[in-house]
């Protein structure tokens, strides 16, 4: 049963636009939310989080929106840059989950010159 | 620098022959654990560590091994390789496993296995 859902295999935008990228959730336990970027033959690297108790948190060109109530968070990169493109992953913990994150899927982000 | 250390890269081996990745990392971490990702699927976590000598099952461990027998290492061990067992090998280490305010874990930058 996958607890973390990313549901957009993959996303292309324009160079300057805004890149949304999506990601659900079922557990109710779950408090802390992070995202991790990762390159080709790279491991993922820690990006931006949010506690449930904010429903926000912005990191210069990154953003992070928390809606507890349909357990949804996105993350919102403006303006976006050819350098941003890589795989996307979203993760939660909370709960029992002592020394686990739970990830999604995965979205590749392709940000086109 | 601060980083986790997978070995090796890249593996090619055959079903039944044991193999061991060795993970390694020098921020003095208490935490460790071992995920591996699949397309469609995620990154999935196999094994993790606490400390020294405790360990605990992840959502997938089946056909794996770890030991944790000092705090910088800790190995994953395939007895007896299969084809399902195909997959990209991340090792990630962390001081706190009480996440919130923190950045999660820190990976090495995986092992590609392909099992034949």
């Amino acid at each position: 049963d996958q607890q973390v859902k990313q549901n957009s295999p993959s996303l292309s935008v324009q160079e300057g636009r805004i890149s949304i990228l999506n990601c659900d959730y079922t557990n109710s336990m779950f408090d802390y939310f992070l995202w991790y970027k990762k390159y080709p033959a790279e491991g993922p690297t820690f990006l931006i989080s949010i506690s449930s108790i904010k429903d926000k948190n912005e990191d210069g060109r990154f953003t992070v929106f928390l809606n507890k109530s349909a357990k949804h968070l996105s993350l919102h990169i403006v303006p976006s840059q050819p350098g941003d493109s890589a795989v996307y992953f979203c993760a939660a913990s909370g709960g029992t989950s002592y020394g686990k994150l739970t990830f999604g899927q995965g979205t590749i982000l392709t940000v086109h010159p | 620098e601060a980083q986790v250390t997978q070995n090796p890269r890249y593996l090619i081996t055959v079903t039944g022959k044991k193999l061991t990745v060795t993970c390694s990392q020098n921020m003095n971490h208490e935490y460790m654990s071992w995920y591996r990702q699949d397309p469609g699927l995620g990154l999935r976590q196999i094994y993790y560590s606490m400390n020294v000598e405790v360990t605990d099952k992840g959502d997938v461990p089946e056909g794996y091994k770890v030991s944790r027998k000092e705090k910088r290492n800790f190995p994953l061990i395939l007895e007896s390789p299969s084809p399902n067992q195909t997959s990209l090998y991340f090792c990630a280490s962390s001081s706190t496993v009480l996440w919130q305010g923190a950045r999660g874990y820190t990976f090495g930058s995986g092992t590609r296995l392909t099992v034949v």
